[in-house]
């Protein structure tokens, strides 16, 4: 069965500070990749996905994600965050040929004024 | 546009209970998913739907969850009895997407927190 992992559970950084979280999936074929933001009392959102070409993906608000086959990991970046951007991150992946997507467990995000 | 809408917000139950969960997709949405979410866990898909048709329920404990979309609209998630370890937020999300194959951006809902006592 497909499995996700976030090592970061929760960061912290000042504004200005670049940003990268990790996101890792055990499942070696054909994937779908996305990350999903919940900012404080929003719903969950869609940030960016990647289905297939360019391995680097831009979404809103100025985040971006790398896939890497070989790596088996879809990475979250951000060169300089905001307060606003203090949320909870999930990673999600759909393997080929599934109807389930399996999220990671998230990370938490604190950003500092 | 309105979004996905969710009722209640908050529900606490005893345990053996039973609740029921409401969802009303965006309009003209193909697929509805409901998902539980455990604290400090991410969303687990529960069952999907195309239409009023079950896309996929594996993981859904058929023994005491049960869902339904009546006329491919609305969907109600039903628990009973209810566990201690049910405690969850329980989401409803929908996307465009005919397919079924969850590809489409997916519009969540703000979820229903579910205590079990």
């Amino acid at each position: 069965a497909q499995s996700v992992s976030q090592h970061n559970h929760h960061v912290i950084l000042s504004e200005a500070a670049s940003l990268e979280l990790g996101c890792n999936y055990s499942y070696g074929g054909t994937v779908n990749l996305f990350w999903y933001v919940q900012y404080p009392g929003q719903h969950l959102q869609l940030l960016l996905k990647y289905f297939s070409g360019d391995p680097l993906v831009k979404g809103i608000k100025g985040f971006e994600a790398e896939f890497i086959k070989s790596k088996f990991s879809f990475n979250l970046r951000k060169p300089s965050v905001q307060w606003s951007d203090t949320a909870e991150y999930f990673c999600a992946v759909l393997s080929g040929g599934s109807y389930i997507p399996t999220f990671g467990r998230g990370t938490s995000l604190i950003v500092h004024p | 546009e309105a979004g996905v809408a969710q009722s209640p917000r908050y529900k606490i139950i005893e345990k053996r209970q039973s609740v029921a969960f409401w969802c009303n997709p965006i309009s003209g949405h193909a697929t509805l998913y409901w998902y539980q979410q455990i604290l400090g866990q991410g969303p687990k898909l529960l069952i999907q739907f195309q239409n009023n048709g079950v896309v996929d329920d594996s993981q859904l404990p058929k023994d005491r969850f049960s869902a339904e979309r009546l006329k491919g609209v609305d969907s109600t998630l039903k628990i009973q009895p209810a566990k201690l370890e049910d405690s969850a937020v329980y989401l409803c999300a929908s996307s465009l997407d005919g397919s079924g194959r969850s590809t489409d951006t997916q519009y969540f809902g703000p979820g229903t927190r579910l205590t079990v006592l």
